[in-house]
């Protein structure tokens, strides 16, 4: 198994800023991928964090909305860019190794007011 | 991404009874399926997982079963208890590749 941690664990941000998200796993992992998750609703993918590469982004996100950066194979980060109210939401990464389970951090949650 | 549903999206048990939780899926081409128990304020946890070249397989009070015909998951969990009362997902997988969540059931354990 993979322990992951995320900081902050919370923030309050005003709109038009900007917030980046750290997620560290203990261990090695080949996958890594960050969510979102609206209150009271189910997660949905952001995008597919590679190592040393560009992430794959799903469709209705944007590199330049949510960039993210993944040097290794233990951390990875997520910026919330300009943000407006409407990205207020939690943010979970996750990790494992490639076809097997993926372990969640827990989360970032976000208010931009 | 790809679409996984679920039937109920509130399931209420007595404290000792069976549960049983479902999930529909979309996409016949994935492989790869997980039970996920999330509580507030918490990231989602791993229950169970099974893959496409079985259709049963049984944890620690938990069961998953697969129907691959009707594209189906069912998560069954024994002699429920107050701790299981949270909200479970299962998630999809194909070719190795990425998660896709469902919509999610919440499980309200009664005493």
């Amino acid at each position: 198994s993979a322990v992951i941690s995320q900081k902050p664990s919370r923030d309050i941000c005003q709109r038009g800023t900007s917030l980046t998200i750290q997620c560290q796993v203990d261990s090695q992992v080949t996958m890594m991928f960050w969510y979102r998750q609206q209150p009271g609703q189910s997660l949905t993918l952001i995008a597919t964090a590679n190592q040393g590469s560009e992430a794959t982004y799903e469709s209705g996100f944007v590199i330049d909305k949510f960039p993210i950066s993944r040097p290794n194979l233990t951390f990875s980060t997520l910026t919330v860019s300009n943000m407006s109210p409407e990205d207020s939401s939690i943010y979970l990464c996750s990790g494992g190794a490639r076809g097997n389970e993926q372990f969640f951090g827990p989360g970032t949650r976000l208010t931009v007011l | 991404g790809e679409s996984v549903g679920l039937h109920l999206p509130t399931l209420s048990v007595q404290e000792g009874d069976n549960s049983i939780i479902n999930c529909a899926y979309s996409n016949s081409a994935s492989d790869y399926f997980i039970w996920y128990k999330q509580e507030s304020g918490k990231g989602p946890q791993f229950i169970i997982d099974i893959r496409s070249n079985m259709d049963k397989r049984q944890g620690q009070r938990v069961t998953v079963l697969l129907n691959k015909t009707v594209k189906h998951l069912s998560l069954q969990i024994a002699a429920t208890q107050p701790g299981d009362s949270a909200v479970y997902f299962c998630a999809e997988n194909m070719n190795f590749n990425k998660f896709y969540f469902g919509s999610g059931t919440k499980l309200n354990v009664k005493p």
